[in-house]
């Protein structure tokens, strides 16, 4: 596609409920990260792929938390349990070197936990 | 380890007035530095980035940066502020290429007419 595409733009959970979000990066880059972003804040680094190899997942903040990219192109970042502090935009962003290691991000999916 | 330090969380500017948003990064290897701007409900757009290639980056809708070494900064500048220009903006670091990058804490920029 044209960029990254992220799903669902908007998703509201109740707290305890288990959410699943989609990026969709751009065709062809190899790199994909996943960040959060709280209302206010700048974006913080969870995880990141090189194509199905997930190279670093420091930043997640709890083991309710699990990226996956099992075939090196789509990717999702899955929450259990959510509970209230999750909420954020989590922003999903692709790179490739062949583009002078620019990131370009999707528009990120906005969680609400109720 | 990279990091970025952005001085000033917020920045008011008249309409018109010069725009001057600083960023002072730390890197153990020659820098990749980018900035990024996030109009309000909307996704990161890139703006800029330095890539070694020359030390006076020009970008869009009139931005440019200027890495200085010996200062480890690459403030991000525009002469003549806008209105459209109101926005949150992002210096953010990379060493290397497909590497993690490190965001600093944003500084939310507002035009006063």
């Amino acid at each position: 596609g044209a960029g990254v595409s992220q799903s669902p733009r908007y998703k509201v959970a109740k707290r305890g409920q288990d959410v699943a979000l989609r990026c969709d990066p751009i065709s062809g880059h190899v790199s994909l990260f996943w960040y959060q972003q709280a209302l206010g804040q700048g974006p913080e680094f969870l995880t990141y792929f090189q194509n199905e190899a997930q190279l670093d997942k420091s930043g997640l903040p709890s083991d309710r938390f699990f990226a996956e990219r099992p075939e090196g192109s789509v990717s999702t970042l899955k929450i259990q349990r959510t509970q209230q502090e999750d909420s954020a935009v989590y922003l999903c962003a692709s790179s490739s070197r062949t583009e002078g290691n620019t990131i370009y991000f999707g528009e990120g999916s906005w969680l609400t936990v109720v | 380890a990279q990091s970025v330090t952005q001085l000033g969380s917020h920045v008011s500017v008249s309409e018109g007035a010069l725009v001057l948003l600083r960023c002072n990064y730390s890197s153990s290897v020659p820098p990749y530095l980018f900035w990024y701007v996030q109009y309000p409900n909307q996704g990161l757009q890139l703006l800029l980035k330095y890539t070694s290639a020359a030390t006076l980056v020009k970008g869009i809708n009139g931005f440019e940066a200027e890495f200085k070494k010996s200062e480890t900064s690459f403030h991000l500048t525009k002469p003549s502020a806008h209105m459209s220009d109101a926005a949150e903006y992002f210096c953010v670091v990379s060493d290397l290429p497909g590497n993690q990058f490190y965001f600093g804490t944003g500084t939310s920029l507002t035009v006063i007419p």
